[in-house]
């Protein structure tokens, strides 16, 4: 249980160009999902909080105007990079929220398997 | 510590042997720790989650360890196999961080040749 998917797996664009990645829980219901970068050699940075039915919220640095979250199911949430650059490329990964109570309050993330951005 | 550091950055280990690597984080303001395994071209995966100075969690021949006061966990992997080749991350999260949001280390790449 507890998949998560992404789509696509690999893009390629054209600078100026528009592209969406989707990610989907496939089997429960995720109130929030987080979407997160990846440079080479780097450690996955977070790049927006997205909460169903909410605008989402932005780290600090991460041009909300250029990088556009929808989260509008318990299922899917969209990332649009617009007006692609080259400086744009990079590894785009989503997550998805599952709560569990056991005595306390855990929480848990799955991942989906990313999304390889080229921008040329 | 203000960031999640990992090491080493990769290590190479023989079929067999043990091995294990550690993730400093910041002791202040904790609330939990993550352990994730990421093989290539899949998703990462969740090993554990850990709330409470002391723990121990064990899953197969991985097990980790946590330590809040210091801020410190290990991750140890016993007898290692080739099917444990991956990247090995860990998360922090804060006591104040909303949406329980995770900052990464930058991971510990682990090789395990026959």
């Amino acid at each position: 249980g507890a998949v998560v998917s992404q789509h696509p797996s690999w893009v390629i664009c054209k600078s100026g160009t528009s592209v969406k990645i989707e990610c989907r829980s496939l089997d429960f219901q995720a109130t929030t999902m987080f979407w997160y970068r990846q440079f080479p050699k780097q450690s996955l940075m977070l790049m927006a909080t997205s909460n169903e039915g909410s605008k989402a919220t932005y780290e600090q640095g991460v041009e909300k105007d250029k990088f556009l979250i929808n989260h509008a199911s318990l299922t899917l949430s969209t990332l649009t990079v617009t007006s692609a650059h080259p400086e744009d490329s990079s590894f785009y990964i989503c997550s998805a929220r599952l709560w569990r109570l056991a005595g306390g309050t855990l929480t848990e993330q799955y991942f989906g398997p990313g999304t390889r951005l080229t921008v040329t | 510590i203000l960031n999640v550091e990992q090491s080493p950055q990769s290590l190479h280990v023989q079929e067999g042997d043990s091995t294990n690597f550690t993730c400093s984080f910041p002791s202040s303001n904790f609330y939990a720790l993550h352990w994730y395994r990421w093989e290539t071209a899949k998703s990462p995966e969740a090993l554990f989650v850990m709330t409470l100075n002391g723990d121990e969690k064990k899953k197969g021949r991985i097990s980790a360890t946590l330590n809040t006061k210091e801020g410190y966990s290990y991750l140890y992997i016993k007898g290692s196999q080739p099917e444990d080749s991956a990247t090995y991350l860990c998360a922090f999260t804060g006591a104040t961080d909303s949406w329980g949001k995770l900052q990464f280390g930058a991971g510990t790449q682990v090789v395990v040749t026959p």
